[in-house]
């Protein structure tokens, strides 16, 4: 089943330890993106990457990383997670950046306390 | 900046009716659209796409109009049904992809 698939589903941390969310895909797609979504602020895109070894920032970067270094997994790393951070995250596969449809893994639910 | 927006935050409507969520956008060189379903605790599902080359575009009880003149697009919702109860969003994707608010549809039994 073509899928992405994030783990984990429910996280609840403290300030500053740094965290890794796992994101991966089963559908050889190139083009891999993390979003945030949060109540009235809709999805908002962090990082994206266009192929192995090729990220660059989205819309709200600050205070996250990524790496992208095979094809199928595209981790988020927050190297000291904030309250700010709390949010609902996905992430997403496509073929390409545009005018192609994008593929949502399940969300990641994010508690930074 | 570019934007993309729902007409609505929320749609109520009876089961059996029709549905119509409304979308406008701002950038009148987007040509790439799609329409996505988020049902609580899952991510975004893709539903139907359309591009600027097309006024219409029609899928299983599903309709995307684009009207390029006064860069609006709609989602109908044919027979609406409680399944159908979810927030929907309208992206523009010529470029990366752009998301609207949302809307949400409340289907009443």
């Amino acid at each position: 089943e073509a899928q992405v698939t994030q783990n984990p589903r429910y996280l609840i941390t403290v300030t500053g330890k740094k965290l890794t969310v796992t994101c991966s895909q089963n559908m050889n797609h190139e083009y891999m993106s993390w979003y945030r979504q949060d109540p009235g602020l809709g999805l908002r895109q962090i990082y994206y990457s266009m192929n192995v070894e090729v990220t660059d920032k989205g819309d709200v970067p600050e205070g996250y990383k990524v790496s992208r270094k095979e094809k199928r997994n595209f981790p988020l790393i927050l190297e000291s997670p904030s309250p700010n951070q709390t949010s609902l995250y996905f992430c997403a596969s496509s073929f390409g950046q545009a005018n192609t449809e994008a593929f949502f893994g399940q969300g990641t639910r994010l508690t930074v306390v | 900046g570019e934007s993309v927006g729902l007409h609505l935050p929320t749609l109520s409507v009876q089961e059996g009716d029709n549905s119509i969520i409304n979308c406008a956008y701002s950038n009148s060189a987007s040509d790439y659209f799609i329409w996505y379903k988020q049902e609580s605790g899952k991510g975004p599902q893709f539903i139907i796409d359309i591009r600027s080359n097309m006024d219409k575009r029609q899928g299983q009880r599903v309709t995307v109009l684009l009207n390029k003149t006064v860069k609006h697009l709609s989602l109908q919702i044919a027979a609406t049904q409680p399944g159908d109860s979810a927030v929907y969003f309208c992206a523009e994707g010529t470029g990366k992809l752009i998301f609207g608010q949302g809307t949400t549809l409340q289907v009443k039994p």
